[in-house]
């Protein structure tokens, strides 16, 4: 049982480039959470998804785009990357639902950057 | 309105004592989820222990406890006897039942003192 997985886990791009933020799960997820980490700072949530081909906008949506095609993978694009997006990226999944059996997994993140 | 805050940006423990980090949260909702995750330095969200709105004891998970006071809207994680391994980022979160979304406070850092 592999959990939530990411690829790659690091990743540098040059300004303007483009490029997909990997994410899978094997748990059987409904619900599925793209989130960004700055140096020193909280969670900040980008897109999530509650199914196959259902996604909403988080908190920071600009400049990036996702699909869910499938219950187990959720790929985060950036398009057209800036420094301001230079961050740790989280992938994470959950049940439905309010109970002490949902909580989030999460993956172990992806170190990018942006020169 | 934040929905979760957690007004501690760092806090020092010696080992061996327990320390309490605070969280507050804001919800109307009748019924919501508090959870409580660790992220040591190597980066990994670790998740640590859960409070559901209607539980009517305090959760416990080994040396972690949550204090919850529902009418105060707290619920400050607790860590007895500390050890050099609990110096982490630690980060008090919420799930309402009829949202989609988890919100995370900012974080409080602990640093346990040998």
């Amino acid at each position: 049982n592999a959990g939530v997985t990411q690829t790659p886990k690091f990743r540098i791009l040059k300004i303007g480039q483009s490029m997909t933020l990997q994410c899978a799960q094997d748990m059987n997820h409904n619900y599925m959470y793209w989130y960004r980490q700055d140096p020193g700072m909280g969670l900040k949530l980008i897109y999530y998804s509650v199914g196959a081909g259902i996604t909403d906008k988080g908190e920071v949506p600009n400049g990036y785009n996702v699909s869910r095609s499938t219950t187990e993978d959720f790929p985060l694009r950036l398009e057209l990357a800036a420094p301001s997006q230079t961050s740790v990226y989280f992938c994470a999944s959950s049940r439905t639902g309010v109970s002490s059996y949902n909580e989030q997994f999460f993956g172990p993140g992806t170190r990018l950057t942006v020169l | 309105a934040q929905k979760i805050t957690q007004t501690q940006p760092g806090m020092f423990v010696q080992e061996k004592e327990a320390v309490t980090l605070d969280c507050t949260y804001d919800t109307s909702d009748p019924s919501y989820g508090l959870f409580w995750y660790k992220q040591p330095s190597s980066g990994e969200m670790i998740f640590l222990i859960y409070q559901g709105s209607y539980d009517q004891q305090n959760a416990t998970e080994g040396r972690y406890s949550l204090n919850f006071q529902k009418a105060r809207k707290s619920a400050n994680l607790v860590i007895s006897a500390s050890q050099l391994g609990d110096s982490a980022m630690y980060f008090c979160a919420m799930r309402e039942v009829t949202g989609n979304q988890f919100y995370f406070g900012t974080g409080t850092s602990l640093t346990v003192i040998p």
